[in-house]
């Protein structure tokens, strides 16, 4: 069965240092986001990505942030400059449509990347 | 803001009892859908059931169901039969028809136990 993928799935970073979390979502999927769960919180939606470029942002996903499909499988998530509160985990999903009103809409997530930033 | 509400922070149910996990929403929107996610202590989120705003019928998926109440706005997960193996966080999602890719809303989790 299909699945997405996420690497790695553990980083350690110092504070101040970038990072690149990569996904690969399944393949025949169109819509790409980024979740992050920060330790005993909920999910909360960071970005979706669609067609090449953003499709709908957060709050939380600011200049600090930036998402690429550098090729034709990989979703890359970077942070410029990690800050503490940056650590959690980052989830990856993807989806083959969107907008709510078709069970094509079901988010396959990845297992997650837990990023520490010490 | 649209909102979702997990009332029950904790349950504890005996192994093979029925389990009901309640799910709110607040909304304006007509077309939306609702989707369950399972987060065990390993921490991946298992998607389990998924309704559409527009869907007569509630969904079924096994021994997962979601009890669909529209004008109530609200959208619990029965387990039926439960099992040792259910024990885990259970996330209630909603995907707002905003025209794009909204990502999924959740709400705060409800942690299931499920006793011997």
């Amino acid at each position: 069965e299909p699945e997405v993928t996420q690497t790695p799935s553990h980083q350690v970073t110092q504070m101040g240092q970038e990072v690149i979390l990569r996904c690969v979502p399944i393949s025949n999927h169109l819509y790409f986001y980024w979740y992050r769960q920060i330790l005993g919180q909920k999910v909360e939606f960071l970005v979706s990505f669609y067609n090449n470029e953003i499709s709908e942002k957060s709050e939380i996903f600011d200049d600090q942030f930036s998402v690429e499909r550098p090729d034709g499988s990989n979703f890359t998530l970077k942070i410029r400059s990690t800050k503490l509160e940056d650590s959690a985990m980052y989830f990856c999903a993807s989806s083959v449509l969107a907008g709510g009103s078709s069970s094509y809409n079901e988010q396959f997530f990845g297992p997650g990347t837990r990023l520490t930033v010490l | 803001a649209q909102k979702i509400t997990q009332t029950q922070p904790g349950m504890f149910v005996q192994e093979k009892e029925a389990v009901t996990l309640d799910c709110t929403y607040d909304t304006s929107d007509q077309s939306y859908g609702l989707f369950w996610y399972k987060q065990p202590s390993s921490g991946e989120m298992i998607f389990l059931i998924y309704q559409g705003s527009y869907d007569e019928q509630n969904a079924t998926e096994g021994r997962y169901s979601l009890n669909f109440q529209k004008a109530r706005k609200s959208a619990n997960l029965v387990i039926s039969a439960s099992q040792l193996g259910d024990s885990a966080m259970y996330f209630c999602a909603v995907e707002w028809s905003g025209g794009g890719a909204d990502g999924l809303t959740f709400g705060k989790g409800t942690h299931l136990i499920i006793q011997p």
